[in-house]
């Protein structure tokens, strides 16, 4: 089946550093990707979707220069947290939509912890 | 608007019993829809789905949901729960243009022994 992985799978930085997260499709294609926040106890936002070769698509109130989205290959997309701050913490998910299916498969996460 | 609705914020089954975990949603058109279970601190995993064709789909672990599009839902369902299916599940929404996937609130299943 279609694998995505993410890495790191948990981070600890401090506040004002930038952190940089890989998101990759393992064994197929992906010229969307998806970038998706959780909070403790609560359900997935959808905060970017990634085109392969293009700006990026940011979500009402998600702060494009903050959350810095590349997406150079159609395998890869990265999610870099910029000047990051405690309230950026949380467990980011990303997902990539192979080309031929009406589906997104879901990496295993990352745990982002800013002191 | 697109949107998915799961009443129960948390649910306690007795191991064993059955399980029906609800979800509704609403969407101008058939959407696709999915069940996903997630562990604590985990990813999501994909239980069943939703595209088309018999109402009732079966998924991993034993679990089937129905979509019936009169009342909007996709509940999912279990006959006789294991300890080890306590987890958070998500139903999930992807509109025809396949790009914006919603998610419910999420449900919290614990299994008493």
């Amino acid at each position: 089946g279609a694998v995505v992985s993410q890495h790191p799978s948990w981070v600890i930085c401090k506040s004002g550093t930038s952190v940089k997260i890989e998101c990759r499709s393992l064994d197929f294609q992906a010229t969307t990707m998806f970038w998706y926040r959780q909070f403790p106890k609560q359900s997935l936002m959808l905060m970017a979707t990634s085109n392969e070769g293009s700006k990026a698509t940011y979500e009402q109130g998600v702060e494009k220069d903050k959350f810095l989205i590349n997406h150079a290959s159609l395998t890869l997309s990265t999610l870099t947290v910029t000047s990051a701050h405690p309230e950026d913490s949380s467990f980011y998910i990303c997902s990539a939509r192979e080309d031929s299916y009406n589906e997104q498969f879901f990496g295993p996460g990352t745990r982002l912890t800013v002191l | 608007a697109q949107s998915v609705t799961q009443p129960d914020i948390h649910i306690t089954v007795s191991e064993g019993a059955s399980l029906e975990l609800r979800c509704n949603y609403s969407y101008g058109a058939t959407p696709y829809l999915f069940w996903y279970v997630q562990s604590p601190g985990q990813g999501l995993q994909l239980l069943l789905k939703y595209f088309s064709g018999d109402t009732l789909v079966q998924g991993i672990k034993g679990f089937e949901a129905e979509f019936k599009r009169s009342q909007s839902s996709f509940n999912l369902r279990k006959p006789s729960v294991h300890w080890s299916d306590a987890a958070e599940y998500f139903c999930a929404l992807l509109g025809y243009n396949n790009n914006d996937m919603r998610f419910g609130a999420g449900t919290r299943l614990t299994v008493k022994p």
